[in-house]
């Protein structure tokens, strides 16, 4: 069974639409969860959460954790096409993260 | 710029042919890691080194062999492989195995 489920698997929007990526993850001992997102090759850092309805900010991308319920949302305002990325979401567990499939982006002009 | 170089970045091999992978981390971290990622499959974890000693092999088939010299370098050995094992390989390092990872660009690996 997967650990982490990310929805929808594909999302494609015009440029200065509002997008919300979920994220659902079942691990034990929660400590953290992190964010990415893949352009072309390297995933690249953008948050990692460790407390519930705490919102991570960095310019356009917010993000926030349910621990209870178990998930994390990644906002995207005033999208604009540098944001075509696939975005994975990544707790944990153990000495291992586990990756979601991602949820690929597009924006259109 | 990461911090993390991988080289190649493009590799086509026969199935009989020997090749190495190479990671090398700026970070000055201790734990490094190969990740396979296949299309539509989720990255995978490979193995894990944590202060030059391997911690996570994750059942990952023999014809892949890691090596750890040092905490700034990582290699992948990659002998007597099959056309499934195609895929974009990943190096990433962590100031610990708990902490947030940093990703190389990675190698485009394809088996003839």
């Amino acid at each position: 069974e997967d650990k982490v489920v990310q929805s929808p698997l594909s999302l494609v929007v015009h440029e200065g639409d509002t997008v919300t990526l979920n994220c659902s993850y079942e691990v034990t001992n929660f400590r953290s969860l992190l964010w990415y997102k893949q352009e072309k090759k390297a995933p690249t850092f953008l948050f990692m959460l460790t407390s519930s309805g705490i919102e991570k900010k960095s310019g356009r991308l917010s993000s926030i954790l349910d621990k209870k319920e178990l998930f994390s949302i990644l906002n995207i305002t005033a999208t604009q096409t540098g944001d075509s990325a696939i975005y994975l979401c990544a707790p944990p567990e153990g000495n291992q993260f586990y990756f979601g499939t991602g949820t690929s982006l597009t924006v259109i002009p | 710029e990461t911090g993390v170089t991988q080289t190649p970045r493009h590799l086509v091999m026969g199935m009989t042919n020997k090749k190495s992978l190479k990671c090398e981390q700026h970070l000055g971290h201790n734990a490094m890691y190969w990740y396979k990622q296949s299309a539509k499959k989720p990255l995978e974890l490979m193995f894990v080194y944590n202060f030059k000693e391997q911690t996570e092999n994750n059942s990952v088939p023999s014809r892949f062999s890691p090596e750890c010299p040092n905490s700034s370098h990582l290699f992948l050995h990659l002998h007597t492989l099959q056309p499934e094992d195609s895929a974009l390989y990943l190096c990433a390092s962590s100031q610990d195995p708990t902490n947030i990872q940093y990703f190389g660009a990675g190698t485009r690996l394809s088996v003839l």
